[in-house]
């Protein structure tokens, strides 16, 4: 059982916004920074958003992050089929001393 | 342009243990963190634990304490993890992750391996 709560499906059509939500407590996301992964059948996980609405180099402007108390917020805007994958939020948790991951939202582009 | 590379898939009997290495080329190594994170089939992402080279300790997630080991090697830029009293649950593909930042653990997974199979089976 995760530290952290994502649904375990999301799913929308090309060009449209979709959000997946991932929800802590004041021991993980409450105070400390929220990240978020894509990860790719076969590939390696990606670094999409870190310090909860940072985009590293090359990840386009269509993904965004947002966090609100206890909660983090996956946005992806204009979507496309290569975005079709597994995402994961991450952070650091207080209680455990170590980061904790979501259990995956398995996106699918129809 | 960093880059981790891992060893390659392993097959182990239940019960033996296992050791696969992540080799770091094209930064500094000792300043960050390196981090395992396995992911068993049908699941997520789970953290057993990390290194920073520089400071030597390690530090284990709970339910792998007193089987893994987690080292590294600042000679060849390597670090390594290593699972004992391996069970078929154990089947997984392992990554090793490099922490954005330097000096802490608290940080998000900029760079990954390739990630390592290790199928556990008699």
């Amino acid at each position: 059982q995760s530290a952290l709560t994502q649904p375990p499906s999301a799913s929308g059509t090309p060009g449209q916004r979709v959000t997946i939500s991932c929800s802590g407590d004041n021991s993980n996301i409450g105070g400390n920074f929220v990240y978020w992964y894509q990860h790719l059948p076969g590939s390696a996980p990606k670094l999409l958003i870190y310090e909860d609405n940072q985009r590293p180099p090359g990840v386009p402007a269509r993904f965004s992050g947002s966090k609100s108390g206890t909660s983090g917020l996956l946005a992806i805007s204009g979507l496309r089929s290569e975005d079709d994958a597994d995402y994961y939020c991450a952070t650091w948790d207080n209680a455990l001393s170590g980061p904790v991951f979501g259990g995956g939202t398995k996106l699918t582009v129809l | 342009q960093v880059q981790l590379v891992q060893s390659g898939p392993e097959l182990r009997m239940p019960g033996s243990s296992v050791k696969v290495s992540c080799k770091a080329s094209g930064a500094t190594f000792n300043t960050y963190a390196f981090n395992w994170v396995r992911q068993a089939p049908g699941q997520g992402l789970e953290w057993m634990g990390g290194i920073i080279p520089i400071f030597g300790s390690p530090r284990y997630a709970q339910r792998f304490q007193g089987r893994v080991t987690i080292s590294a090697d600042e000679s060849t830029s390597t670090a390594y993890m290593d699972l004992s009293s391996l069970r078929s649950e154990d089947t997984a593909v392992y990554y090793c992750a490099r922490g954005r930042g330097t000096y802490s653990f608290k940080d998000s997974f900029d760079v990954w391996g390739q990630g390592t199979m290790v199928t556990v089976s008699s």
